[in-house]
């Protein structure tokens, strides 16, 4: 079965600081995809990145950069010199077709990242 | 901005009222879900609709209804919800041509419930 573990339950930093959220997920699957979603107070889910499997290059967006390993099976998130603003729940998704034949996002239990002014 | 749009924000029913939650899409996905996230937890997929067609119902109790009108709108009638049913009530949608699991799904702002 699927799965994705983010360990780190909350995680609270002063502002500027680099902080890295872990992610590690477990699969059978030869061909898959992973996700990183922001969810600030509003509620909403905020798509940030795509990987598939195949693609092992590291990502870089701004101050994000997502480090991807096949070998050790993790995907993680690093923010740099963050902000108050980047304060939000993190999750680490992993992407399947069910047996339904529709996809379906399953989800770690995510990270609350607080940066403290 | 999101690009799926979920009304009402916030709803606060009775155990034996009838409400609906909307979500609309205009990004031509053809692909629509329904998913549910208690506090603290993540998200957890309730139904989807994948051209109009019902393709997943994870289980979910009968008081929880799915509507699929059109390519764009996506319905959730509630009918003698429980407290426990209290959450936040997410709609996403995607691409979805042909189903793959490297679409991207994209959420909206969240229905807030309050069961009383």
């Amino acid at each position: 079965a699927q799965k994705v573990t983010q360990a780190q339950t909350e995680i609270s930093v002063v502002e500027k600081e680099d902080v890295t959220l872990d992610c590690v997920y477990e699969t059978r699957d030869t061909t898959y995809y992973l996700f990183w979603y922001k969810q600030p107070p509003s509620g909403e889910l905020v798509f940030l990145i795509r990987r598939n499997s195949f693609d092992e290059q590291n990502e870089i967006s701004g101050r994000y950069s997502w480090n991807f390993q096949k070998s050790t099976s993790s995907f993680n998130f690093t923010i740099t010199a963050s902000q108050v603003v980047d304060s939000a729940v993190y999750f680490c998704a992993l992407s399947e077709i069910s047996l339904q034949g529709a996809q379906k996002l399953v989800f770690g239990q995510g990270t609350r990242l607080t940066i403290n002014p | 901005d999101t690009e799926v749009t979920q009304t009402p924000k916030h709803l606060v029913m009775g155990m034996t009222n009838k409400k609906s939650l909307k979500c609309e899409q205009h990004m031509g996905h053809r692909a629509m879900y329904w998913y549910k996230q208690k506090a603290k937890k993540p998200p957890e997929l309730m139904f989807v609709y994948s051209y109009e067609k019902l393709s997943i119902n994870e289980s979910v109790p009968s008081r929880f209804s799915p509507e699929c009108p059109n390519s764009s709108l996506l319905n959730l009638h509630l009918h003698a919800l429980q407290p426990e049913d209290s959450a936040l009530y997410l709609c996403a949608s995607s691409q979805e041509t042909v189903p793959s699991p490297g679409n991207t799904i994209y959420f909206g702002e969240g229905s807030w419930l309050t069961v009383v």
